[in-house]
């Protein structure tokens, strides 16, 4: 039974949509990412969630929304998709918040390519 | 500015060697030093961890040499495997986790 599961896996799309892409968790944990890894690799952490509370914003632009229905869900969308928005996502979670250090369970990504 | 610094981007190594991927950091407030590995198409999970307090954690064939003053830490694997082959990121956590930049690790057999 998979921990952190988002779908869709795989997300191709014109410039200018809106798509979105949800999270679902099982472990119980209390703290929800959306990670953003980009073509390099990197990996950048977009929001954290705690309990339904908006705990990390980081520098995204306002087209990205985030939404947490409960705990175990954490949903992304985003609006007026732009070319530099490809890239994979990832849904994460943790039992405690990562000021604690705690371990982070990924899911397997969402790849969203802007035509 | 990136917090934490890792390199090299890639790596070949023989089966049986020794691989060895660096981390350097600036914050001294990092409490928590985390190696994720993860493989083509799937999402990053956990390797190895070690706190400050220590200065080696090994767990099998994986080793964490950690050096406060140097501000730096690196994964040691030995004698790797093809199954090893993946992409490895240390990270670095205080009120939330910085990634490194990612190290492609290819082991040949």
């Amino acid at each position: 039974d998979t921990a952190v599961s988002q779908t869709p896996k795989y997300l191709v799309t014109q410039m200018g949509n809106d798509k979105s892409i949800k999270c679902e968790q099982n472990l119980g944990h209390d703290t929800m990412y959306w990670y953003k890894q980009d073509s390099k690799k990197f990996l950048k952490i977009m929001f954290s969630y705690n309990n339904k509370e908006l705990i990390i914003n980081e520098t995204v632009p306002n087209r990205f929304s985030p939404k947490s229905p409960d705990k175990a869900h954490l949903n992304l969308h985003i609006n007026s998709l732009e070319l530099g928005d490809s890239a994979v996502y990832f849904c994460a979670s943790s039992q405690e918040g990562q000021g604690v250090g705690g371990e982070l369970f990924f899911g397997e990504g969402s790849r969203l390519t802007v035509l | 500015q990136q917090q934490v610094k890792q390199s090299p981007q890639s790596l070949i190594v023989q089966k049986g060697g020794i691989s060895i991927i660096n981390c350097a950091y600036e914050n001294t407030a990092f409490d928590y030093f985390p190696w994720y590995q993860q493989f083509p198409g799937k999402g990053p999970a956990l390797l190895i961890a070690i706190r400050p307090d220590v200065s080696e954690k090994k767990e099998g064939r994986f080793t964490i040499s950690f050096n406060k003053s140097a501000k730096q830490f690196s994964l040691h694997i030995m004698d790797s495997q093809p199954g090893d082959s993946a992409t490895y990121f240390c990270a670095a956590s205080f009120n939330k986790f910085y990634f490194g930049s990612g190290t492609k690790l290819n082991v040949k057999p």
